[in-house]
């Protein structure tokens, strides 16, 4: 069993509907999670940050975490065909070097 | 937030010469910095990670004379990708962290001819 879990997809939604993506995880220690963004032949880019349990919210993004059942979600509203991409899950604990990473799910906004 | 630079973004080379991509921190200093190969529709698929004035520790399977690491300062890291041969084009992409945020530079598309 991976230690992250994301279903690659690839998910294909109209423009404006609200986008759901999921991420599960074995580790109980996470504690940092994260949520990128990589276009096609592009370095991933930031998108959300969070640590431990909780929502966070930024523009048309929410992130949530749900630690007791070990699962991490991005909400998009009023998607649009700009976000089209790869979306990427990571997650460390405190003092790792490395973040672990979902296998990204591709989504496709279509106008 | 944080800027990671890489440079080139993409390089095409004859076969049997060495290539060097270069990753820079440009606002802040990053003891670590990691080194990720994807090749297309996959994820990244880590090969090394850098510590600044040490030796790099790489990924199992990843040959270490095949792809050479220097981090010699806090902003700076480099993958020379020695002897380059056709199996090694592939996008290459760097990260450097800043806390427990990871930053990601723009990537270099390598073509071995």
């Amino acid at each position: 069993q991976k230690e992250v879990e994301q279903d690659p997809g690839p998910l294909s939604v109209p423009e404006g509907a609200i986008v759901s993506l999921n991420c599960t995880y074995s580790n109980s220690a996470f504690q940092y999670f994260m949520w990128y963004r990589q276009y096609s032949r592009k370095g991933p880019e930031l998108l959300m940050y969070t640590y431990s349990s909780g929502n966070k919210e930024d523009g048309r993004f929410t992130a949530q975490v749900d630690k007791s059942s070990k699962y991490i979600s991005l909400f998009i509203r009023d998607s649009q065909p700009s976000d089209s991409a790869t979306y990427l899950c990571a997650m460390t604990v405190q003092g790792a070097q490395k973040l672990v990473f979902g296998q990204g799910t591709r989504l496709t906004i279509n106008p | 937030g944080a800027v990671v630079s890489q440079h080139p973004s993409w390089v095409i080379c004859k076969s049997g010469t060495s290539v060097k991509i270069e990753c820079r921190s440009l606002d802040f200093q990053a003891t670590t910095m990691f080194w990720y190969r994807q090749f297309p529709k996959q994820s990244l698929m880590l090969m090394a990670t850098s510590n600044e004035g040490s030796k790099a520790t790489y990924e199992q399977g990843v040959e270490k004379d095949k792809f050479l690491i220097n981090h010699a300062s806090l902003t700076l890291s480099t993958l020379t990708v020695t002897s380059a041969h056709p199996e090694d084009s592939s996008f290459y992409i760097c990260s450097a962290r800043e806390a427990e945020k990871l930053f990601f530079g723009s990537g270099t598309q390598l073509s071995v001819l």
